[in-house]
């Protein structure tokens, strides 16, 4: 149980261009859903936390405008990198909790991003 | 601030024992998770501690302190596959989960 999807695993874009992540939780609702994003050999960060039908929560520092989440239902979860650019180029993570606060986050597999 | 501490790197050879530890300073406190991520991939839940003391999982226990601001994640019969970086986070009191820099383990023949 408690398996999250990620699509597409991997991309190659050019800059301006937009990319958009799915994340699915496969075997549970997911009532929160998480975004992280991990620089090689760095710690992750979490981008933003999305609740179900509810606007999503960013972190400081991360630009709500280009990076839209939107969690439109309790199993899907989906990350659009608008106008991106080298420097957005990451590994970028999902994961989701299924009940309360305190439950545990699965993660998804993660999706390699590379801007050209 | 919040903070966690864990080791950077550490190195043990396979069939050993080795004891990764985490100390955390936070804002209230909800449980302390251990995660593993090998390269280039995402991190897999292995423990959740939110009591003190020791949980055993088959060759990984995790231990936690709450008054200590301590745990330690003990790996046993090491495999080389268990080679991989493995992540405390501590979830305060707002449920945000806080997360170590990781600590990469590399095991040798």
């Amino acid at each position: 149980g408690a398996v999250v999807s990620q699509h597409p695993s991997w991309v190659i874009c050019k800059s301006g261009t937009s990319v958009k992540i799915e994340c699915r939780s496969l075997d549970f609702q997911a009532t929160t859903m998480f975004w992280y994003r991990q620089f090689p050999k760095q710690s992750l960060m979490l981008m933003a936390t999305s609740n179900e039908g509810s606007k999503a929560t960013y972190e400081q520092g991360v630009e709500k405008d280009k990076f839209l989440i939107n969690h439109a239902s309790l199993t899907l979860s989906t990350l659009t990198v608008t106008s991106a650019h080298p420097e957005d180029s990451s590994f970028y993570i999902c994961s989701a909790r299924a009940g309360g606060l305190a439950e545990t986050q699965y993660f998804g597999p993660g999706t390699r991003l590379l801007v050209l | 601030g919040q903070n966690i501490d864990q080791p950077t790197e550490m190195t043990a050879t396979e069939g050993a024992i080795v004891q990764i530890n985490c100390t955390y300073q936070t804002s209230g406190f909800n449980g302390l998770f251990w995660y593993q991520q090998h390269a280039g991939e995402a991190p897999t839940f292995l423990s959740y501690n939110v009591l003190d003391g020791l949980e055993e999982k088959g060759r990984f226990s995790s231990f936690l302190s709450r008054s200590k601001g301590y745990s330690y994640l003990l790996l046993k019969e090491l495999q080389m596959k268990d080679s991989a970086s493995y992540l405390c986070a501590v979830m305060d009191s707002n449920y945000q989960l806080i997360w170590g820099a990781g600590t990469k383990l590399i095991i040798k023949p």
